[in-house]
C-alpha cells in the first residue's frame, strides 16, 4: 500500500512569510504527528492529530499550528516565518493505537524542506 | 527534562566490522524504546521494545533493552556498505491518561559510515 506522502518535497521562503505543508497517511492510519528535524536539534516533535482533534503538543510557538482533515490528511502551517524554521519537516502516520499497544509505530515520509531567507 | 542520548555521534567502519550503537535513557514514565534508520530521507523502523532483556532480531540487526540501566544497545554484524545511515533512537512515554500518543522524544542519532 501507499506510503505516507509529504507535499512539497522542498520550498524557498522568505522571513516574515508563511507556509502550509500537507501530509496525507497511509490508508487506514487515522493519526498524523509532525516532526521538525534540524542538524543542530535533530528531531523534534511538533504535534499529533487524531480523528481531526489534537491529541498531543510540543513545546513550539504558536506560529506552528495544524489541523487534521475527516479523510485524516493534515496540514501544518507556520506564520511568520524566522530563519530559524529552516528545517526538514517530517510527517508520520500510525493506527493511532497505543505505541505500547504493538501496532503503532510511526511510519514517515520523506519530508518538506523548507529553506527560509 | 526527557533526555535520549546516542553514542557515538559517529562512526566509521569497514565492511565485516560488528558495530554497536548506544543509547541511554532518561524520562518520566517510560513506556518503549524505538530504533530508526534514516538515510537522507524517511525513518524507515528497525525496531521496538518495550520488555527488559528480550533480544528482538532481524537479519544482521539485533537490539535490546535494559531497564533498569535505562538503555538499549543496537548491533550490526557484518556490516556492509548500505548499512551506512543515521540510525535514530526514540522513546515512548505514557501520558497522564496512561497511554502515547505518537511522540517520540528522539536522540541525537549517530551516523554510521561503513566503508567497502
Amino acid at each position: 500500500k501507499a506510503g505516507v506522502t509529504q507535499t512539497p518535497r522542498y520550498l524557498i521562503k522568505t522571513r516574515g512569510q508563511q507556509v502550509t505543508l500537507s501530509c496525507s497517511p497511509i490508508s487506514g492510519h487515522r493519526s498524523v504527528s509532525w516532526y521538525q528535524q534540524t542538524p543542530g536539534q535533530g528531531l523534534q516533535f511538533l504535534f499529533e492529530y487524531f480523528s481531526e482533534t489534537q491529541r498531543n503538543k510540543g513545546n513550539f510557538p504558536g506560529r506552528f499550528s495544524g489541523r487534521q482533515f475527516s479523510n485524516s490528511r493534515s496540514e501544518m502551517n507556520v506564520s511568520t516565518l524566522e530563519l530559524g524554521d529552516s528545517a526538514l519537516y517530517l510527517c508520520a502516520s500510525s493506527s493511532g493505537l497505543s505505541l505500547t499497544g504493538g501496532a503503532g509505530e510511526l511510519f514517515f515520509g520523506e519530508g518538506s524542506r523548507l529553506t527560509v531567507l | 527534562e526527557d533526555k535520549v542520548v546516542q553514542s557515538p555521534l559517529s562512526l566509521v567502519v569497514h565492511e565485516g566490522d560488528t558495530v554497536t550503537l548506544n543509547c541511554s535513557y532518561e524520562v518520566t514514565n517510560f513506556r518503549s524504546l524505538l530504533w530508526y534508520k534514516q538515510e537522507k530521507k524517511a525513518p524507515t523502523f528497525l525496531f521496538m521494545l518495550t520488555s527488559s532483556g528480550i533480544e528482538k532480531k532481524s537479519g544482521r540487526l539485533s537490539s535490546i533493552l535494559d531497564k533498569k540501566e535505562l538503555f538499549s544497545i543496537l548491533n550490526i554484524t557484518a556490516t556492509q556498505t548500505g548499512d551506512s545511515a543515521v540510525y535514530l533512537c526514540a522513546v515512548v512515554k505514557a501520558n497522564a491518561g496512561g497511554t502515547s500518543y505518537g511522540k517520540l522524544t528522539f536522540g541525537q542519532g549517530t551516523i554510521l559510515t561503513v566503508h567497502p
